[in-house]
């Protein structure tokens, strides 16, 4: 089992590109999220799949679109980038209101 | 939103000695969550503590929950040099899908 992955694990943009970050589980869980985490701060949820098929904003949804394209995979889109997405980005699963499982992260600079 | 507060920011213990952190929330809970985070590393689950439970343990870990003050608090004992990280708590409201809300964190560092 290779449990949450993520790709790409680093990546530097210009103002206004735009890029995906691909998330995937291959553990069979229901719920999926995408998270930011700045220097110091703890994570934000920006959006989340309850379940294959579903999406819904979390707390800092601005910037961001998502498309869960089956089970397995969950993406986030930064359509177009600005420096305030410079971040750490996490993606998790899990299966409903248990622990979480986290993927290593995508550390993105926007310049 | 900011649901729980991890106190202190920081710790610095020497290998063997204990280390308390605490986290304290706003909102009634389903469960609140431990995780630790190794310098530039992803979040590694530690202990779930659901909110009918007051005392979890798991190992060197002990985990409190009291619900009438909203608070939690992380025991380490015996620390290790390996246990530097940083310590995170997040908290499952009701109906919430499994959403957690995550505090700013611990930093700890165990010192050889």
């Amino acid at each position: 089992n290779a449990g949450v992955t993520q790709t790409p694990k680093f990546q530097v943009l210009k103002t206004g590109q735009s890029m995906t970050l691909q998330c995937a589980q291959d553990m069979n869980h229901n719920s999926m999220y995408w998270y930011r985490q700045d220097p110091g701060m703890g994570l934000r949820l920006i959006y989340y799949s309850a379940s294959e098929g579903t999406t819904d904003k979390g707390e800092v949804p601005n910037g961001y679109n998502v498309s869960r394209l089956n089970k397995r995979e969950f993406s986030l889109r930064l359509e177009s980038a600005a420096p305030s997405q410079t971040s750490v980005y996490f993606c998790a699963s899990n299966p409903a209101d248990m622990q979480q499982f986290f993927g290593p992260g995508t550390r993105l600079t926007v310049l | 939103s900011q649901q729980g507060e991890e106190d202190p920011q920081a710790l610095s213990i020497q290998e063997g000695e204990n280390a308390t952190m605490n986290c304290s929330y706003k909102t009634s809970i389903n469960n609140l969550q431990w995780y630790r985070q190794n310098s530039g590393r992803g979040l590694v689950h530690l202990i779930l503590i659901r909110s009918n439970e007051r005392e979890k343990h798991s190992g060197r870990l002990r985990v409190t929950l009291d619900t009438s003050k909203k608070s939690s608090s992380l025991l380490i004992t015996a620390s290790r040099a390996a246990d530097t990280a940083s310590y995170f708590c997040a908290t499952a409201t009701h109906g919430s899908q499994g959403n957690l809300i995550f505090g700013k964190g611990t930093k700890l560092s165990v010192k050889p």
